[in-house]
């Protein structure tokens, strides 16, 4: 079943202390993203990858670090978390840049006390 | 700037009502639209696309779009909405040039009442 993949689904951690989300896609796509939604705001990218060993910024990138060594594979790292980085995480990817849908993962839920 | 706007936030209707919810959006260039869904703890899922062609498009479980260029519009229909409607909805934008990236709306969330 093609389909985005996201560790864990629900995260509690203290103000801090490193943390990864990871995230995995079968679909050989090219192209994965990051977004965090927040309510009122709808979901906002964090950042993108293009390919392997390819990312860069979205539009709210700061307190987060990605990378990109397998095309599958897409984690986000939250070296010093915050409490302002509580919020619902979803990993996303797409075959193209463009006119192609964009498939989501199950989401991550991250609270940071 | 680039944003979407969805301008009705919350809607709450009785089941069989018809359903519009608005989006509009402000970018330069050209740009390929969709309507994606979120049911309570799911993630988004595809509800319609538009790339080019016809701009009344029509997706899954009987939602359609008309895409009105003019007036940069991508609005979602249903005539007759069911309980299981029951979500959040939003509107994003695909540009075609540029950087990668998907520009959502701040999501309506539809309540439908049995």
């Amino acid at each position: 079943e093609a389909q985005v993949t996201q560790n864990p689904r629900y995260l509690i951690t203290v103000t801090g202390k490193k943390l990864t989300v990871t995230c995995s896609q079968n679909m050989n796509h090219e192209y994965m993203s990051w977004y965090r939604q927040d309510p009122g705001l709808g979901l906002r990218q964090i950042y993108y990858s293009m390919n392997v060993e390819v990312t860069d910024k979205g539009d709210v990138p700061e307190g987060y670090k990605v990378s990109r060594k397998e095309k599958r594979n897409f984690p986000l790292i939250l070296e010093s978390p915050s409490p302002n980085q509580t919020s619902l995480y979803f990993c996303a990817s797409s075959l193209y840049r463009t006119a192609t849908e964009a498939f989501f993962g199950q989401g991550t839920r991250l609270t940071v006390v | 700037a680039q944003s979407v706007s969805q301008h009705n936030h919350h809607v709450i209707l009785s089941e069989a009502a018809s359903l519009e919810l608005g989006c509009n959006y402000s970018y330069g260039g050209t740009v390929n639209l969709f309507w994606y869904v979120q049911y309570p703890g799911q993630h988004l899922q595809l509800l319609l696309k538009y790339f080019s062609g016809d701009p009344l498009v029509k997706g899954i479980k009987g939602f359609e779009a008309e895409f009105i260029k003019s007036k940069f519009s991508f609005n979602l229909r249903k005539p007759s909405v069911q309980w299981s409607d029951t979500a959040e909805y939003f509107c994003a934008v695909n540009p075609t040039s540029g950087t990668y990236k998907y520009i959502f709306g701040t999501g309506t969330r539809l309540k439908v009442l049995a």
